[in-house]
């Protein structure tokens, strides 16, 4: 497709379990963005990947959340031993680099009940 | 602290007229500020991109405005429509040169209610 692909749409999860959320950039775009957005809140920054650069991971919350970008492309964001504040919708972005504009997924809503 | 504040936090209009809504910023150092349209449910879309030098963009009845001096952007819709009811969410871009890397950070968005 065109455009930013992120799996699956909706995501209900029992609390402790392990999920992994997927993201299929723009082809070409060398920067990919994770972000998540809970209920009424502003999108909060996760991890940053540009290239083969070392990500910059400041913004993942805690050491159950990892990302990795395979090949440069497709990258997945795994939170192990959900927990319910995990709850939220998760975006991704990349831009054709760290200058340009960034174009968004539809997101992945995660529910941990 | 890079920063991104945004007011009003919502706001509602009668449909045709028009509004602005503000964003100020302390990001640093400046690469670009955006301003994007999220609807309910949906990932945000980009409206416009705004380097350092450029002071207004317009992309149909949206015309932004950037002051890098102040570090203040304004986002003026005009003769507003009911699909104009969205979150408006300003971006700043962080980035230096000599660096590989990059930062968006984000305004905790306008709400945008147009009322017929």
């Amino acid at each position: 497709g065109a455009g930013v692909s992120q799996s699956p749409s909706n995501k209900v999860t029992e609390k402790g379990k392990d999920v992994e959320l997927r993201c299929d950039p723009i082809s070409g775009h060398t920067a990919l963005y994770w972000y998540r957005q809970s209920l009424g809140q502003g999108l909060e920054f996760l991890i940053y990947f540009q290239g083969n650069s070392a990500p910059d991971k400041s913004g993942l919350p805690s050491d159950r959340f990892s990302a990795e970008r395979t090949g440069g492309s497709v990258s997945t964001l795994t939170i192990q031993r959900t927990q319910q504040e995990d709850s939220a919708v998760y975006l991704c972005a990349s831009s054709l680099d760290k200058y340009t504009e960034a174009f968004f997924g539809q997101g992945t809503r995660l529910t941990v009940v | 602290k890079n920063q991104v504040e945004q007011s009003p936090q919502s706001l509602i209009i009668l449909e045709g007229k028009n509004c602005t809504l503000q964003c100020n910023y302390t990001v640093s150092p400046f690469s670009n500020l955006r301003w994007y349209k999220q609807d309910t449910g949906r990932g945000p879309v980009s409206l416009t991109i705004m380097t350092f030098s450029e002071n207004t963009k317009s992309n149909g009845r949206y015309t932004a405005t950037l002051d890098a001096d102040t570090k203040q952007s304004s986002l003026h819709i005009t003769a507003s429509q009911l699909s104009d009811s969205a979150s408006y969410i300003c971006v700043v871009s962080a980035v230096s040169r000599g660096s590989t890397l990059g930062r968006l950070y984000f305004g905790r968005g306008t709400q945008l209610t147009v009322w017929p």
